[in-house]
C-alpha cells in the first residue's frame, strides 16, 4: 500500500523568508501524481501544486517550488518570499496512475506558522 | 463559480441519530469522492464514485453509505451516528486527469 509522510508537523519561518516542507511516499508504481494541499483556518482544501512522475522537471508555481526525486521517493516543497497569507496545514498527497477512481493518500500534514 | 458545495458547515448529532451530508458539483465532473479529516490527521477516503450509477468503498466506509444517481449529486449518509464519526468530512471531485477539487467541509459532532 502506498504511504506518505510528512515528518515535520509543524514549522516556522520568518515573513520574506524561504522555507522547505518535506514529504517521502512509498510506493512501487512508476506511473504517479503527487500533490501539494494547503488548508488554511477556513478548511478549504487548496492545490498549490501537482508534479507528474514522468516529467523530470520540477514544478513550479509563482513562489511555490517542488525538488522531486523519484529514486528517493521525495517530494518538498519550497515556499519563497513567505507571505502571512502562507500560514497554514500543509498537505503532501498522491494518486496512483492517470485515472480518477485512483484514491488520493494524504500525508499527516505540517503546519506552517509565519512570523512577521 | 461554485465549484463543489457542501451542506450543512456544521451539524450536532445525537448518538444513534441518522442524517445526509449533501454534496454537488457543477464541473460536469465524473469522479466524486467523500473523505474524513480526524485531528492531526491527513484525510482518508470514505467512498467514491467514478460515474452515475456506480460507486465504491474507500479505505473507512463502515457506517456510511452513498448513491450516485446523478452526474452532479454524491450524497453522504450516516446510520446511527456514533462518537467515532465526530470528524470533519470533504466531498471532493475530478475530471480524473488533474486534481481533486475540494468542498469547503462539514464538522460533524455526534454527543
Amino acid at each position: 500500500a502506498q504511504t506518505v509522510t510528512q515528518s515535520q508537523p509543524e514549522m516556522s519561518v520568518q515573513e520574506a523568508e524561504t522555507v522547505t516542507l518535506s514529504c517521502t511516499y512509498d510506493t512501487s508504481e512508476s506511473d504517479y501524481y503527487l500533490f501539494w494541499y494547503k488548508q488554511p483556518p477556513s478548511r478549504q482544501m487548496i492545490l498549490v501544486i501537482r508534479q507528474e512522475a514522468y516529467k523530470q522537471q520540477n514544478a513550479t508555481e509563482n513562489r511555490f517550488s517542488v525538488n522531486f526525486q523519484k529514486a528517493a521517493k521525495s517530494f518538498s516543497l519550497k515556499i519563497s518570499d513567505s507571505q502571512l497569507g502562507d500560514a497554514a496545514m500543509y498537505f503532501c498527497a498522491y494518486r496512483r496512475g492517470r485515472l480518477g477512481n485512483e484514491k488520493l493518500t494524504f500525508g499527516t500534514g505540517t503546519r506552517l506558522t509565519i512570523i512577521p | 463559480n461554485a465549484g463543489v458545495t457542501q451542506t450543512p458547515k456544521f451539524r450536532i448529532l445525537k448518538i444513534g441519530q441518522s442524517m445526509t451530508l449533501q454534496c454537488t458539483q457543477d464541473m460536469n465532473h465524473n469522479y466524486m469522492y467523500w473523505y474524513r479529516q480526524d485531528p492531526g490527521m491527513g484525510l482518508k477516503l470514505i467512498y467514491y464514485s467514478v460515474g452515475a450509477g456506480i460507486t465504491d468503498k474507500g479505505e473507512v466506509p463502515n457506517g456510511y453509505n452513498v448513491s450516485r444517481s446523478t452526474t452532479e449529486d454524491f450524497p453522504l449518509r450516516l446510520e446511527l451516528a456514533a462518537p467515532s464519526q465526530t470528524s470533519v468530512y470533504f466531498c471532493a471531485s475530478s475530471s480524473g486527469a488533474s486534481e481533486a477539487f475540494f468542498g469547503q467541509g462539514t464538522r460533524l459532532t455526534v454527543v
